[in-house]
């Protein structure tokens, strides 16, 4: 069964420092989606990606965030300066077409730690 | 987006039917109920959705009340392995999924 996978698993990074994590979404899907959760807390949206751009962001992607998909099949989120705060698991997600209405397919999650 | 409220928690026996409730009273006609699940710090599992009419997959069953204002997610036969906490979600009007904090089910021997 296909699924989306994310690299790495774990990334243990120094505050300030640019972190990329990565994600390969189901190979025909087209919607792709990076959530994260703090630990403990909700899974919070951060941003939505379609024909190589973004459709939607939410209020925490802010400028030290940014999204691409460099190769057709690699998505991947930068954040260019770690804080603190960004600490959290980071979840991928795909879904074939339409947005409001195919399902979304999640990734195993990246825990990222910032010192 | 609509919003939705679910217990905090809930306890199953297992190979009992875990039943899990969750109101929606302000769904829009077009929304569509969601329901995904995440074990420890894993990924959200999808696991069924519906819109109107009840649902049923290899994983579980979905009832949607007429009036839409609520449904359950029933498990007919919980094992230990389904302890979770279960998300039940209105998508949200640009497509991204927003979770509450879900209904933590422990489902015990």
């Amino acid at each position: 069964e296909p699924e989306v996978t994310q690299t790495p698993s774990h990334q243990v990074t120094q505050m300030g420092q640019e972190v990329i994590l990565r994600c390969v979404p189901i190979s025909n899907h087209l919607y792709f989606y990076w959530y994260r959760q703090i630990l403990g807390q909700k899974v919070e949206f951060l941003v939505s990606f379609y024909n190589n751009e973004i459709s939607e962001k939410s209020e925490i992607f802010d400028d030290q965030f940014s999204v691409e998909r460099p190769d057709g099949s690699n998505f991947t989120l930068k954040i260019r300066s770690t804080k603190l705060e960004d600490s959290a698991m980071y979840f991928c997600a795909s879904t074939a077409s339409g947005p409001t209405q195919e399902t979304q397919y999640f990734g195993p999650g990246t825990r990222l730690l910032v010192l | 987006d609509a919003k939705t409220t679910q217990p905090t928690s809930m306890d199953c026996a297992e190979g009992r039917a875990a039943n899990l409730p969750c109101n929606h009273s302000t769904i829009s006609g077009n929304e569509y109920v969601y329901w995904y699940r995440q074990i420890h710090s894993q990924g959200p599992q999808y696991i069924i959705h519906g819109l109107k009419n009840n649902e049923t997959n290899e994983m579980a069953s979905l009832i949607i009340t007429e009036d839409r204002k609520s449904s359950t997610l029933i498990l007919p036969h919980a094992t230990l392995r389904d302890t979770a906490v279960y998300y039940c979600i209105v998508r949200g009007s640009q497509g991204n999924l927003i979770f509450g904090k879900g209904t933590k089910l422990s489902v015990k021997p």
